[in-house]
């Protein structure tokens, strides 16, 4: 059973950039997985930041992008804010009607 | 302005069944792909089932597949998860999601949970 891999948690300093990565257990990334990114904070309900790779969702600022890195999808976020401190999670298309998260990256901005 | 207003959450004894419903507007419920995706209490997303807009067409999750089943009603753009053989690692907050793929939108969840 694939498995989708993103770091369990990461900090970066207010104004820095940040990279984080979504992988597989087995096998690349690639646009053909549809990787969408999502941004949760602790009592909400997710938000989509991306979608298709790289597509911001609407009111998502420029600073979050989206790319394929290597053998990974990968959200950056560049001058990182104190807000933007949440739990990340990717998603990927797997063929067959289904989609499998990853298991999230928490985000510390300190 | 979009909204998903899931409801139908509570507390059910293992074995037991439940059915949850998102209520949709502020686009064309009918035109789009419409997903649950549950969320076990402190630990990450899980995709749990999707449905084409027209009902045609149903995937599901290998952990709920023949307990769980998703359906539609696009004259009330309802969108429904009936849930039997509960187990006590069903319980999550569950939320509808539209267009998991497309930037879709996320309601704000309902808590299930299977306890004795």
């Amino acid at each position: 059973q694939t498995v989708v891999t993103q770091e369990p948690s990461f900090s970066v300093s207010p104004g820095g950039t940040v990279t984080l990565t979504c992988g597989l257990s087995s096998g690349s990334v690639s646009t053909t997985y549809y990787p969408s990114w999502f941004q949760q904070t602790p009592g909400q309900a997710p938000r989509t930041l991306l979608y298709n790779t790289n597509t911001r969702s609407s009111g998502v600022p420029d600073r979050f992008s989206g790319s394929i890195l290597g053998n990974k999808a990968a959200l950056t976020i560049t001058g990182a804010q104190a807000d933007d401190e949440s739990d990340y999670y990717c998603v990927l298309f797997m063929g067959s009607g289904s989609w499998v998260f990853g298991g999230g990256t928490k985000l510390t901005v300190l | 302005e979009v909204q998903l207003v899931e409801s139908g959450g509570g507390l059910v004894q293992p074995g037991g069944s439940l059915r949850l419903s998102c209520a949709a507007s502020g686009f064309s419920f009918r035109n789009y792909w419409m997903h649950w995706v549950r969320q076990a209490p402190g630990k990450g997303l899980v995709w749990v089932s999707c449905i084409k807009g027209d009902g045609s067409i149903t995937f599901y999750a290998d952990s709920v597949k023949g307990r769980f089943t998703i359906s539609r009603d696009s004259a009330e753009n309802t969108l429904y998860l009936q849930m039997n053989s509960l187990r006590a690692e069903d319980t999550a907050v569950y939320y509808c999601v539209s267009e998991i793929g497309k930037g879709g939108y996320w309601g704000q969840g309902t808590l299930v949970t299977v306890s004795s």
